[in-house]
């Protein structure tokens, strides 16, 4: 079946530290790829998504690119702020134009919370 | 800017006393989607409405009901609400007329609190 695995939390980084969230995921044919990001108490935000192989996304420092050989989706940032404190969310959808839904697959979840 | 709105943003009611929660949105998009989520947990999806046509998840418990009366809103509905219906609630949005791809956003949740 398709899914979406991605690294346990909780991740605590000093400020200024590389950030890397690992996501890998299982699917038939060729997702879209999306990382949300949720702060304390808010609902979720697109933070990037990428919709085909090789595809990099990226926002507010953030990156990801879309790997189809090694199926992963990896979260990067080279220099995190204590504002990045947050959970972070890896998720796939599969192509409408193939007869799937639009159900959202979703990892557990990754919480970073980052040190002063 | 164009946005996804939900109302309140904190919800308190009474074990079995009926509820319904709002979502609005400017982003003129045709499908909109409820979901249920607990303590940072990944979102869970209750239904959706692609235009009108209502689209149920097989595990959503016939507590929650939904409404659409037009494009831009949608309500939940919790017709008897239990202690393990307390969570966040959030409302989300999607366009699939213009890409392949349904991207969906958020608006930033209504949380409930069951006493």
């Amino acid at each position: 079946g398709n899914s979406v695995t991605q690294m346990e939390g909780p991740v605590t980084l000093s400020e200024e530290a590389f950030l890397t969230i690992n996501c890998t995921y299982t699917a038939t044919g060729y997702p879209s790829l999306f990382w949300y990001v949720q702060y304390p108490g808010e609902g979720l935000q697109l933070l990037l998504k990428a919709t085909k192989a090789d595809d990099k996304g990226s926002n507010k420092g953030f990156e990801a690119t879309y790997r189809k050989e090694t199926t992963s989706f990896h979260l990067e940032k080279g220099s995190v702020q204590v504002s990045d404190s947050a959970v972070y969310f890896c998720a796939l959808t599969l192509p409408l134009n193939a007869g799937n839904n639009r159900k959202l697959i979703w990892g557990l979840g990754t919480s970073l919370a980052v040190n002063p | 800017d164009a946005m996804v709105i939900q109302n309140p943003r904190y919800q308190v009611t009474q074990f079995g006393k009926p509820v319904t929660l709002s979502c609005s949105q400017t982003l003129n998009h045709n499908v909109m989607y409820w979901y249920q989520q607990k303590s940072s947990q990944a979102p869970k999806l209750l239904f959706h409405y692609y235009d009108k046509d209502f689209n149920n998840e097989a595990d959503t418990p016939d507590n929650f009901q939904s409404r659409r009366p037009n494009t831009s809103f949608c309500f939940l509905d919790i017709r008897s609400p239990g202690l393990g219906d307390a969570a966040m609630y959030l409302c989300a949005t999607s366009s699939d007329r213009d890409s392949s791809t349904d991207t969906q956003y958020f608006g930033p949740g209504t949380r409930l609190t069951v006493l």
